[in-house]
């Protein structure tokens, strides 16, 4: 079975300071990883994804996430925080149950990200 | 850019009554999927389909809830009776199946945000 477990529930920083926002994981296969935004009232929009490829991921918006196995993360990061960050991140594991096409993601609870100005 | 519709956005309704939730997902996808977003909480798959079929609906409360997808294109998600606890957003999402693993992502559309009174 797999499992996602965002270590924090609420992270607070600077306008123009770094975003590190903290995700492990657990998963029987390779899996596939993804971090997701929300905004107040909206959806879910893909910000990156790993799939296997580079352990460093480059996303939307200057976001960034590292697959690190030995470690069982998948953090993501961004050099400034701009006050349109703000918002619900969901760090998310997927897997193929094989069949192909049969794809299952679990999400974690979510971090809230508040930009201070 | 295509994107996955949903209506209504928002509905307030009586415990007891029934409601109706409509998804369009993005046209070619063959894969929709319905999720529960308790307020505070990471999304949860309800049911998922592939065309018409479905192919796991091991998380949809079948005594109130049912999902169907007649055409293979729009869904519909329906609660007879709602209850207290339905209060949620529930979120729609497509996938298209690619020629390899992990190379598709699900899409959300905006999400039905559901007030059971």
């Amino acid at each position: 079975a797999q499992s996602v477990t965002q270590l924090d529930s609420h992270v607070s920083v600077s306008e123009g300071t770094p975003v590190l926002l903290r995700c492990n994981y657990s998963s029987s296969y390779s899996p596939s990883l993804f971090w997701y935004v929300q905004h107040p009232n909206k959806g879910l929009q893909l910000l990156l994804k790993y799939t296997s490829a580079a352990t460093l991921v480059k996303g939307i918006n200057g976001f960034e996430a590292e697959f690190k196995k030995s470690e069982t993360s998948f953090h993501l990061t961004k050099p400034s925080a701009h006050m349109s960050d703000a918002a619900e991140y969901f760090c998310v594991v997927s897997e193929e149950d094989g069949n192909f096409g049969n794809e299952k993601l679990t999400f974690g609870t979510g971090t809230r990200l508040t930009i201070i100005p | 850019e295509a994107e996955v519709a949903q209506s209504p956005r928002y509905k307030i309704t009586e415990k007891s009554q029934a409601v109706a939730f409509w998804c369009d997902p993005i046209s070619g996808h063959a894969t929709l999927y319905w999720y529960r977003q308790i307020l505070g909480q990471g999304p949860e798959l309800l049911v998922q389909f592939q065309d018409e079929s479905v192919v796991d609906d091991s998380q949809l409360p079948k005594d109130r809830f049912s999902a169907e997808r007649l055409k293979g294109v729009d869904s519909t998600l329906k609660i007879q009776p709602a209850e207290l606890g339905d209060s949620a957003m529930y979120l729609c999402a497509s996938r298209q199946i690619g020629r390899e693993w992990g190379t598709d992502t699900q899409y959300f559309g905006p999400g039905t945000r559901l007030t059971v009174l």
